[in-house]
């Protein structure tokens, strides 16, 4: 069965400063995996994904993500967050490239910027 | 505004009463998913369609649960004699074909009492 861990449930960041948001997932075969983010009253917003080629995969907003087969990670990283950052980030993992069907999540890391 | 839209998106029912969620997807989605949030958990997978034709269900769609998209174009979600247990973001999301991005609506929030 596959699945998606988070470790950190809130993370805090000053503002101007670098993140990292930690993802290892569990997968039987070649994984697909997401990030997204939702910020309150929004719905989820797809940041990144990767399924093949390159290991380093850049998103929206700035996000980068890096998958490493080895580890079992897909961390995401941001050099520099903005106030605009804080939200709930979603890791997560599918059988396909793209869509929706049966993915699963992990539990989410609440971002908090300070000023 | 052409994205995912949910209605209601706030309902509060009596345990044991039924409710129905609706779906209105981006114009000619033709997937469209069904997902349930609970407090402090990630989204969890229920259903999905392709056009009218629902292709699967997770086990978390008890006997109690019910989708449909019965034209394939909006969806709707019946949850009938409703338990707290049910309370939880009721979250939709289409994409166009299989592959493409799915873009997810801003969900109802169930409040079982």
């Amino acid at each position: 069965a596959q699945s998606v861990t988070q470790p950190d449930i809130h993370i805090t960041v000053s503002e101007g400063a670098s993140l990292e948001l930690r993802c290892n997932y569990s997968y039987g075969a070649t994984p697909y995996l997401f990030w997204y983010v939702q910020s309150p009253g929004q719905g989820l917003q797809l940041l990144l994904k990767y399924f093949s080629g390159d290991t380093l995969v850049q998103g929206i907003k700035g996000f980068e993500a890096e998958f490493k087969r080895s580890q079992s990670s897909f961390n995401l990283r941001k050099p520099s967050v903005h106030w605009s950052d804080a939200a709930e980030y979603f890791c997560a993992v599918g059988r396909s490239g793209g869509g929706a069907d049966g993915l699963t999540f992990g539990k989410g890391t609440h971002l908090i910027i300070q000023p | 505004d052409t994205g995912v839209s949910q209605d209601p998106r706030h309902k509060i029912t009596k345990r044991g009463q039924n409710v129905t969620f609706r779906c209105d997807p981006i114009s000619e989605h033709n997937r469209l998913y069904w997902y349930r949030q609970t407090l402090g958990q990630g989204p969890e997978f229920l259903t999905y369609f392709q056009n009218e034709a629902q292709l699967e269900k997770s086990r978390l769609l008890s006997d109690r649960f019910s989708a449909e998209r019965p034209k394939g174009s909006f969806s709707t979600l019946e949850i009938q004699r409703t338990e707290q247990g049910d309370s939880a973001m009721y979250l939709c999301a289409s994409s166009l074909v299989a592959e493409t991005e799915a873009f997810f609506g801003q969900g109802t929030r169930l409040t079982v009492v």
